[in-house]
């Protein structure tokens, strides 16, 4: 049972650089998520899903972008990278929304370093 | 808007001894209520969660929340911890009609033998 599956683990990027976070589901979840969790700072929303087609905006997406074209695949893309966006990135998925007494499926992380 | 503060960073403890993580969150409507925990280098997983009904609830290893309305608090307890409960505990909030689930800043629980 693969769950909730991220890729890469680790990176690191020069500042301008591009590149996406791959993220996967095998439990034919509707609902993802990318969250970016700072130390101190708690797990902020990026941006989430709520099924194929469709996306929308969390408390921090200035910087990112992302596409679900099929259920089992939400990567996150960032575009000119940040020093300020060095941080560990999680994907999760839930079968009927978070906010709706939904429980949330992560995945291990991946560290994303910006110099 | 909702919020959720954890009010303790770091929680040390020593193992056998009981341990209490203090969750308070601002709603101004009904909410569901969470508690995760995240292992070292690990993503996060539901430790347990409050939707309706008995406000006692109890989850996984051992751990137990009381919903307390009056005080808008989510405190979560164990009465015996062990050095394997060292980890990242973060309360969550959600009003129930979004998507999207507000996390606190987490607390570190530090369990010394």
């Amino acid at each position: 049972n693969a769950g909730v599956t991220q890729t890469p683990k680790f990176r690191i990027l020069k500042i301008g650089q591009s590149m996406t976070l791959q993220c996967a589901q095998d439990m034919n979840h509707n609902y993802m998520y990318w969250y970016r969790q700072d130390p101190g700072m708690g797990l902020k929303l990026i941006y989430y899903s709520v099924g194929a087609g469709i996306t929308d905006k969390g408390e921090v997406p200035n910087g990112y972008n992302v596409s679900r074209s099929t259920t089992e695949y939400f990567p996150l893309r960032l575009e000119l990278a940040a020093p300020s966006q060095t941080s560990v990135y999680f994907c999760a998925s839930s079968y009927g929304g978070s906010g709706k007494a939904g429980e949330l499926f992560f995945g291990e992380g991946s560290r994303l370093t910006v110099l | 808007a909702q919020s959720v503060t954890q009010l303790d960073s770091q929680v040390p403890v020593f193992e056998e001894a009981p341990v209490e993580l203090r969750c308070n969150y601002s709603s101004s409507v009904s909410v569901y209520l969470f508690w995760y925990v995240q292992y070292p280098n690990q993503g996060l997983q539901l430790l347990l969660k409050y939707l309706s009904g008995s406000t006692l609830v109890k989850g996984i290893n051992g751990f137990e929340a009381e919903f307390n309305k009056s005080q808008t608090s989510f405190h979560l307890r164990k009465p015996s911890v062990h050095i394997s409960d060292t980890a990242e505990y973060f309360c969550a909030v959600s009003d129930g009609s979004t998507d999207k689930l507000i996390f606190g800043t987490g607390t570190r629980l530090q369990v010394f033998p």
